[in-house]
């Protein structure tokens, strides 16, 4: 089983330019999650999709939008990339809403000039 | 303001000693605890748990105590060994609430041999 996982590995944008991070869980969760990771920080919420068809804002969503393309699949866009959005990001799942355990994908290293 | 907190940046110990991560919070709603592993260059993966009804629970080489009056909980793992080594963060959740863990900055554990 794969579980979560995020395309792409690596990035590096130049500032203004846009992107969409992709990922796709194959566990038949319901719920799933964007997170970013900064150096010395923990993980930070930016969007959340209880379910599909649902989106709803974390900490952190500014400058971020998101898509919950069906079941499998929780985009995030960056439309016009900032060098403050220079981070690890992190696309997790878990079955269903309510407090369980969250699985993570190995993760997305974004770095914008 | 940090509502879960890990005072520790960094821990240290020898091979076939305890490990002792500790971890705060201040939100008196937060009635689930977890505590997630992260490898470089890997996702986070889920540890163990406690729910705020028992005060430990314990899982092979680790055991999660859980203070409530305190606001504390602690991840003890023994006895430790090098392969360890990893970041550990603290998550802490709210069931009556949004449900989606707030996470701690983290503990870098080493474990020499």
């Amino acid at each position: 089983n794969a579980g979560v996982t995020q395309t792409p590995k690596f990035q590096v944008l130049k500032t203004g330019q846009s992107m969409t991070l992709q990922c796709a869980q194959d566990m038949n969760h319901n719920s799933m999650y964007w997170y970013r990771q900064d150096p010395g920080m923990g993980l930070r919420l930016i969007y959340y999709s209880a379910s599909e068809g649902t989106t709803d804002k974390g900490e952190v969503p500014n400058g971020y939008n998101v898509s919950r393309l069906n079941k499998r699949e929780f985009s995030l866009r960056l439309e016009s990339a900032a060098p403050s959005q220079t981070s690890v990001y992190f696309c997790a799942s878990s079955e269903f809403r309510g407090v369980q355990p969250q699985h993570f994908g190995d993760g997305t290293r974004l770095s914008i000039l | 303001d940090q509502q879960v907190k890990q005072n520790s940046p960094s821990l240290s110990v020898q091979e076939g000693r305890i490990s002792i991560l500790n971890c705060d919070y201040t939100n008196s709603m937060f009635d689930y605890f977890l505590w997630y592993k992260k490898y470089p260059a890997e996702g986070p993966t889920f540890l163990i748990s406690i729910s705020s009804i028992k005060d430990k629970n314990e899982d092979g080489r680790f055991t999660v105590f859980l203070n409530k009056s305190a606001k504390h909980l602690s991840l003890h793992i023994v006895p430790s060994q090098p392969g360890d080594s990893a970041v550990y963060f603290c998550a802490a959740s709210a069931s009556g609430g949004s449900y989606i863990p707030t996470f701690g900055r983290g503990t870098s554990l080493i474990v020499h041999p």
